[in-house]
């Protein structure tokens, strides 16, 4: 089983900074990573993926892989009230499909 | 909309009822799950189908049990639950050759057990 750890939070930043969400996965191997959001009371949502060859920007969202260490970082540019939500880290299984989660932390961005 | 539909959104059943949830995926995928989400908990993976087989099944009590008659169509049938069971259940599919792009999930049915 591939393990994922997040830090619980909450992570509060205010309106306009950086947020950066760190996950930390146990098999050096993994290849695939991805970030779900999860609004209160609502299902999570797929923002980014990225695959061990290198990071991905998409518009105010970056996901960064750092092969040495193990972990996967988020950031989020210019956070909004909005952005504030529970984000999922998710690692391809074994099975290469099935995702293993971690806990997810949750943000707030405060006006 | 993300392809995944679920019904009912929301269930509130007795413990001697026996009721099911439906999961439906229009994206031709051919993985499907059911997690269950408990209130301020991390999601918990209950069942995986591939190509309609039941390839993990995570220590899921018996009362809670699974159908995928094909790849669109995933049940979780129901019947004597407890309070505790209350959570929001959440299918989710994905395609098993390009797993790399992640799993798609529904709405959720928000199941509540008196």
């Amino acid at each position: 089983q591939k393990e994922v750890e997040q830090n619980s939070g909450p992570l509060s930043v205010p309106e306009g900074a950086i947020a950066s969400l760190n996950c930390t996965y146990s098999d050096r191997g993994s290849q695939s990573f991805f970030w779900y959001r999860q609004y209160s009371g609502k299902s999570p949502e797929l923002i980014m993926f990225i695959y061990s060859n290198g990071d991905k920007e998409d518009g105010r969202f970056t996901a960064q892989l750092n092969k040495a260490s193990q972990y996967v970082s988020l950031l989020i540019r210019d956070s909004q009230p909005s952005d504030s939500a529970t984000y999922l880290c998710a690692v391809l299984g074994d099975s290469g499909y099935a995702l293993n989660f971690g806990k997810g932390t949750s943000l707030l961005v405060t006006p | 909309e993300t392809g995944v539909t679920q019904t009912p959104r929301h269930l509130v059943m007795g413990m001697t009822n026996k009721k099911s949830l439906k999961c439906e995926q229009h994206l031709g995928h051919n993985a499907m799950y059911w997690y269950k989400q408990s209130a301020k908990k991390p999601l918990e993976l209950m069942f995986v189908y591939n190509f309609k087989e039941q390839t993990e099944n995570n220590s899921v009590p018996s009362r809670f049990s699974p159908e995928c008659p094909n790849s669109s169509h995933l049940f979780l049938h129901l019947h004597t639950l407890q309070p505790e069971d209350s959570a929001l259940y959440l299918c989710a599919s994905s395609q098993v050759e390009t797993g790399e792009i992640g799993q798609f999930f529904g709405p959720g049915t928000r199941l509540t057990v008196l």
